[in-house]
């Protein structure tokens, strides 16, 4: 139980072009699902909590109009990198938190974008 | 600021023996703490969690020890096997974290035969 997917697995895309990237929790609901990016060699770097129903909350040096996330259902979310620029070339992970009392979240396989 | 820090950035065992990770946290409100295992180019996997209100968590070869006054959290994994090597990352929460989780910046196990 408490898989979570992504899709896609890699992208490769044109600079300035738009990128959409699913995270879905697909045995279990999730009010909440995070948005991280990894550089290599380094930890996990949280980039905006989406809450169904609600807007994202984005953390501190994340533009939210450069990353825009959309969480339309309990099993759904997405993240949209917008006018992808090559600095944005990154690896991508969403996790998800069940519905209830708990903090543990559960990861999908993650996304790499690259960008030309 | 690193309110979870995990101090070794790699460890190497052999085969059959134990591995020790060792987690610190700086930040009192932390109640709920996690093991994540994360090969590369993949996500992190959920291994094993221990709430505050106990000191020893065990599901099969992972056991995780809290030391509540030391702030420190420690897993062990017992007999290490070659399909461990993974980079580690231990993870907190607390009621101030939003459901957030504060990521240390692992450790890079080799498990060498």
């Amino acid at each position: 139980g408490a898989v979570v997917s992504q899709h896609p697995s890699w992208v490769i895309c044109k600079s300035g072009t738009s990128v959409k990237i699913e995270c879905r929790s697909l045995d279990f609901q999730a009010t909440t699902m995070f948005w991280y990016r990894q550089f290599p060699k380094q930890s996990l770097m949280l980039m905006a909590t989406s809450n169904e129903g609600s807007k994202a909350t984005y953390e501190q040096g994340v533009e939210k109009d450069k990353f825009l996330i959309n969480h339309a259902s309990l099993t759904l979310s997405t993240l949209t990198v917008t006018s992808a620029h090559p600095e944005d070339s990154s690896f991508y992970i969403c996790s998800a938190r069940p519905s209830g009392f708990t903090d543990t979240q559960y990861f999908g396989p993650g996304t790499r974008l690259t960008v030309l | 600021d690193q309110q979870v820090k995990q101090n070794s950035p790699s460890l190497s065992v052999q085969e059959g023996r134990i591995s020790i990770l060792n987690c610190d946290y700086t930040n009192s409100m932390f109640d709920y703490f996690l093991w994540y295992k994360k090969y590369p180019a993949e996500g992190p996997t959920f291994l094993i969690s221990i709430s505050s209100i106990k000191d020893k968590n065990e599901d099969g070869r992972f056991t995780v020890f809290l030391n509540k006054s030391a702030k420190h959290l420690s897993l062990h994994i017992v007999p290490s096997q070659p399909g461990d090597s993974a980079v580690y990352f231990c993870a907190a929460s607390g009621a101030d974290s939003w459901g957030k989780l504060q990521f240390g910046a692992g450790t890079q196990v080799v498990v060498t035969p």
